[in-house]
């Protein structure tokens, strides 16, 4: 069973920058796309970012296009996510997820979340 | 883009019983590209259905789903405690990849 253990979270002010780790270990990492998806409190899922296998393809959601930066470091199996002028709507727990293959595709594989507040 | 209303919000049921869940697209779509997760309180989702039809690795036989063009259906035939939870579709054609806003499955 592939494992996504995420970290990075925390509380930050209106304005501030936060930056997201995935770890995903004793994989050919590059061989997986992944995204993160966020879930405000009491919500539902909302895709922020996705990113190809090699890192050549990323896209984002219209609501972080700009702030947000996905990347990734194959040779560390680790995915980034940084977060800049962060909103108090940017405020949810943040799932990293994978699957084996192409950018388009389903999330077949989750981390447990860690959680952004952004509070003043 | 796609927007994705599942209908309904809430489904409240007694073990043993069938839930169908519906997921209704804003245009039409490849079922190929059509994915159902369940997500339990505090915990991550699941994948459970991903090409409209196929249950993922691990998944019971019990849920099966099914649809084309701009309406699915996630089918629970018989429900287990256990699948109690919030069910989500996505689609993921094209980006942005959107889920349905849920449909909660509670016990009556």
């Amino acid at each position: 069973e592939v494992q996504l253990l995420e970290s990075g979270g925390g509380l930050v002010q209106p304005g501030g920058s936060l930056r997201l780790s995935c770890v995903v270990p004793g994989v050919i990492f590059s061989g997986y796309a992944m995204s993160w998806v966020r879930q405000a409190p009491g919500k539902g899922l909302e895709w922020v970012s996705g990113i190809s296998g090699s890192g050549a393809i990323t896209d984002y959601a219209a609501s972080v296009k700009g702030r947000f930066t996905i990347s990734r470091d194959n040779s560390k199996n680790t995915l980034y996510l940084q977060m800049n002028s962060l909103r108090v709507d940017d405020t949810a727990v943040y799932y990293c997820a994978g699957r084996f293959g192409d950018f388009l595709g389903s999330f077949d594989f989750w981390g447990e979340g860690t959680l952004v507040t952004v509070s003043s | 883009d796609i927007v994705l209303t599942q209908s309904p919000g809430t489904l409240s049921l007694s073990p043993g019983e069938r839930a169908t869940l519906s997921c209704r697209a804003s245009q039409s779509f490849s079922s190929s590209v059509l994915a159902w997760y369940q997500q339990k309180p505090g915990q991550a989702p699941r994948l459970l259905i991903y090409g409209a039809s196929h249950r993922a690795t691990g998944i019971p036989d019990r849920f099966s789903g099914s649809g084309s063009g701009t309406d699915y259906t996630l089918t629970i035939s018989r429900l287990e405690p256990e699948d109690f939870a919030v069910y989500y579709c996505q689609q993921y054609g094209s980006t942005p990849w959107r889920f349905g806003q849920g449909t909660k499955v509670e016990i009556k």
